[in-house]
């Protein structure tokens, strides 16, 4: 059971290239998020998919894009790279949306813009 | 607007001693609170709590939940300096929403 994968681990953009994150998930599961982490803080939601076809902002959307066209595989965009989006990126997704859940999380990606 | 306040920030520790970190939120229709350990990577799964007052014990580390004064808190006994980590909590209700987290580090 892979559960959660992310690609690519690292990556070096410049400014203004464009790029997508990948993410994948094995378990079925129907709700999905997209976070980053900029160094010494929490995470902070970037868009979140409650199910194949449906996605919505978070609290940090700007300069980025998603899409959910199957229950697996929730890519983010990033269209115009810029140095703020300088973070590392997670994806996560969850097992139910009853009381009893918990998130489970990709290894992450590590952008760097320059 | 959903909140989830996380204290101390930062917290320096010897080995052996014992350590309380907090978490207060405000939320909309919660569903569960959980905490996290993230060391270098991706965070790792402690505990989640729907309950109020019943606590969720794991070894050295142990959690309970005040629904009524919105707060939880993670004790860790008898820390390590394995225990070095960045502690997350997050509320589980329209979204996960996670606090700024608690650096904790532990000295030999």
């Amino acid at each position: 059971n892979a559960g959660v994968t992310q690609t690519p681990k690292f990556r070096i953009l410049k400014i203004g290239q464009s790029m997508t994150l990948q993410c994948t998930q094995d378990m079925n599961h129907n709700y999905m998020y997209w976070y980053r982490q900029d160094p010494g803080m929490g995470l902070k939601l970037i868009y979140y998919s409650v199910g194949a076809g449906i996605t919505d902002k978070g609290e940090v959307p700007n300069g980025y894009n998603v899409s959910r066209s199957t229950t697996e595989d929730f890519p983010l965009r990033l269209e115009l790279a810029a140095p703020s989006q300088t973070s590392v990126y997670f994806c996560a997704s969850i097992r139910g949306t009853g009381m009893n859940t918990e998130a489970f999380f990709g290894q992450g990606t590590r952008l760097t813009v320059v | 607007e959903d909140k989830v306040v996380q204290s101390p920030l930062s917290l320096v520790v010897h080995e052996g001693d014992t350590v309380t970190l907090n978490c207060s939120y405000e939320v909309t229709n919660f569903r569960s609170l959980l905490w996290y350990k993230q060391e270098k990577k991706a965070p790792t799964f402690l505990f989640m709590l729907t309950s109020s007052g019943i606590e969720k014990k794991s070894g050295r580390l142990s959690s309970i939940l005040d629904k009524k004064e919105l707060f939880s808190i993670l004790n860790i006994t008898a820390t390590q300096t394995g225990d070095s980590a960045i502690y997350l909590c997050a509320y589980y209700g329209q979204n996960f929403v996670f606090g700024p987290g608690t650096r904790l580090s532990v000295l030999p």
